[in-house]
């Protein structure tokens, strides 16, 4: 199965601070898409990126939050002034590129803690 | 967007079949029916999808009945290990996943 991968694992951050998520998707794969998890909640959909661009984004992808693809294969996630609220697993997903953006690759996610 | 509706909860044991039944009673034309499995502190995992009919593969079967307003994800034989939050999602567009609260099946030895 195609790995998609996420660094670090577990960030622990001081409200205000600004912290930066990576996450290297399935190669060759032009969509991308957020996702974080409250703990004992569901999985919500924060952005999606297509071909470099956002392409879709929910109402919690406010200004603190942005997406870039800085190389050929990372794309991070950056949150600039992180809030108690904030803390929650986040996680990055590539289709699969044969069942359509149904199915989904997730990354093992990274735990956000912010104190 | 087709709104989803599943059971919050489900108790088995070991070996028995799971079917978890998924309600979608405003499904579109064009929407499939995907299935998720997630695990504690991992992300989603895809598991089957559907259109209508039935469906199987190597980890679960999908039935949907020809009205399509609903889907039964059914687990053959589970094992402690198949203990997890499973969603039911629907959707039509090439876009991001909507995820509800999902059933959250627990295998007892």
């Amino acid at each position: 199965e195609p790995e998609v991968t996420q660094t670090p694992s577990h960030q622990v951050t001081q409200m205000g601070q600004e912290v930066i998520l990576r996450c290297v998707p399935i190669s060759n794969h032009l969509y991308f898409y957020w996702y974080r998890q409250i703990l004992g909640q569901k999985v919500e959909f924060l952005v999606s990126f297509y071909n470099n661009e956002i392409s879709e984004k929910s109402e919690i992808f406010d200004d603190q939050f942005s997406v870039e693809r800085p190389d050929g294969s990372n794309f991070t996630l950056k949150i600039r002034s992180t809030k108690l609220e904030d803390s929650a697993m986040y996680f990055c997903a590539s289709p699969s590129g044969l069942g359509g953006a149904y199915e989904q690759y997730f990354g093992p996610g990274t735990r956000l803690t912010v104190t | 967007l087709a709104k989803t509706t599943q059971p919050i909860s489900m108790d088995s044991y070991e070996g028995q079949e799971v079917n978890i039944t998924c309600s979608h009673n405003n499904i579109a034309t064009n929407d499939y029916i995907t299935w998720y499995q997630q695990f504690p502190s991992q992300g989603p995992r895809f598991i089957i999808q559907g259109y209508k009919t039935k469906v199987t593969n190597e980890v679960a079967s999908l039935f949907i009945p020809a009205d399509r307003k609903s889907s039964t994800l059914s687990l053959p034989r589970v094992s402690l290990s198949d203990t997890a939050v499973y969603y039911c999602l629907v959707f039509g567009s090439q876009g991001n996943l909507i995820f509800g609260k999902g059933t959250k099946l627990s295998v007892k030895p």
